[in-house]
């Protein structure tokens, strides 16, 4: 079957530096991908999402991008804070039958920032 | 957690008994959603609910029930035919359920184990 997964396990930065998070999926019908941050004990928070007619989002610290070609998608997250220690997840929509809604999720990466 | 409450928050079950997971929402949202997660994985979907008194099973539905009775209630059995219990559970919600771009939005979770 189609899945997402990530290309590194684990991150590790140091405080003020930039993130770069990937994820490779393999469903080229995917049509709306979403990343998450999951800190330890809690739910998976929003992040931000993107839809395939798109090539970049931005939101406040953080932008998505999308290389359909490749079938890559990456979170950057900008001058990177401890807080931003967490596990980042993609997850991909697929427009198709009765997919729509249904997410199916990448391994995850922890990202450590160090002060 | 965005109006997503899920209780208790730990539980502890012994072998060969049944167990009741809360999930409540005050979004309106129609579509609601049953995860599991294991530790150093990604989440893996166990019931869906796109509206009221329906539901599908998800990925790895055998072992667990649902019901859909409230809009606001999807309340997640975990039946002594689940072999391996022992995991994190996350419930979430979206607004519409078969939208391609309907974001879905997670409680803080229940971590189940079993004695």
């Amino acid at each position: 079957g189609e899945s997402v997964g990530l290309h590194l396990p684990t991150l590790s930065v140091q405080e003020g530096d930039n993130s770069i998070i990937n994820c490779a999926y393999s469903n080229s019908a995917s049509d709306y991908f979403i990343w998450y941050k999951q800190e330890s004990g809690k739910g998976p928070q929003f992040i931000i999402d993107i839809r395939s007619n798109m090539d970049k989002r931005q939101g406040q610290r953080v932008t998505v991008l999308l290389n359909k070609t490749v079938k890559h998608l990456s979170l950057q997250i900008a001058a990177t804070q401890p807080g931003d220690s967490a596990v980042y997840f993609c997850a991909e929509n697929m427009a198709r039958g009765t997919s729509y809604g249904k997410l199916t999720f990448g391994q995850g990466t922890i990202l450590t920032v160090h002060p | 957690d965005g109006g997503i409450t899920q209780s208790p928050k730990y539980l502890f079950r012994k072998e060969g008994q049944n167990v009741t997971l809360s999930c409540e929402q005050n979004l309106n949202h129609d579509a609601m959603y049953w995860y599991r997660q294991d530790p150093g994985q990604g989440l893996r979907l166990i019931y869906y609910s796109q509206i009221v008194n329906d539901f599908q099973k998800g990925d790895i539905a055998e072992g667990y029930s649902v019901s859909r009775e409230k809009k606001e209630s999807f309340p997640l059995t975990v039946t002594s035919a689940q072999k391996n219990p022992t995991a994190f559970y996350l419930c979430a919600s979206s607004p519409q359920g078969p939208i391609l771009t309907d974001t879905q939005y997670f409680g803080p979770g229940t971590r189940l184990t079993v004695l």
